[in-house]
């Protein structure tokens, strides 16, 4: 049983610019969640997709997008970068929504 | 609301137990969850507890849950300095979103 992957591990953008990260959900998991971890904080919830729909969003503005794909993996994608995106990036994929989450190592993105 | 809180950091010595202790506001919650993070690497599922228990025991890891108090505390028996990690307890709400604490840090001294 493959577990969730993503890519890349870590990455270096400039304000302004736009990022896109990969995440490759655990073999059958059919949901994905993304979250945000900055530095000594909690992760904090941005969305979960469920067979390509998103279903769920936290409190975070709409230059953060997403999306999932047939095979359930899926894109976190952030325009007009600010230096507060700076933080570990987590995929986590799950059975079904309400299910137990599995993490990924994480992107860590720094934006200068 | 939601809000779940922990303690910063706890030390203790190898071999003792620990106690890492958490509360929590969402009294809807199903499940609560204990994961461990080590340096620069993602979240490990360590534990978790449905809400109608309870404890449960899995080898070293004892959880606890008040329901009454909304609090919850993760046990590790025989500490070792593998053990060295962020801990993080989660409760799920029904937006199917973990909502996580800030950490305790748990530093194992010898």
């Amino acid at each position: 049983e493959t577990g969730v992957t993503q890519s890349p591990t870590h990455l270096i953008k400039t304000r302004g610019q736009q990022v896109t990260l990969r995440c490759s959900s655990q073999s059958g998991h059919n949901t994905v969640s993304w979250y945000q971890q900055a530095l000594g904080q909690g992760p904090q919830f941005i969305f979960q997709y469920y067979r390509e729909e998103e279903n769920g969003r936290g409190n975070f503005p709409p230059r953060f997008s997403g999306l999932q794909f047939p095979n359930y993996s899926s894109e976190l994608n952030v325009n007009a970068l600010e230096l507060d995106d700076s933080a570990l990036y987590l995929c986590a994929s799950s059975l079904a929504t309400n299910e137990k989450l599995f993490f990924g190592s994480g992107t860590q993105l720094s934006v200068l | 609301g939601e809000d779940v809180e922990q303690s910063l950091f706890l030390s203790v010595r190898e071999g003792d137990s620990s106690v890492i202790n958490c509360t929590y506001t969402d009294s809807s919650s199903t499940y609560l969850y204990w994961y461990k993070q080590e340096p620069g690497a993602g979240l490990q599922l360590l534990t978790y507890i449905f809400s109608n228990m309870d404890m449960k025991q899995d080898q070293r890891l004892t959880v606890l849950l008040n329901k009454k108090d909304k609090h919850l505390s993760l046990r590790i028996a025989d500490t070792q300095t593998g053990d060295s990690a962020i801990y993080f307890c989660a409760e799920i709400t029904i937006a199917s979103k973990l909502t996580f604490g800030t950490g305790t840090r748990l530093q194992v001294t010898l």
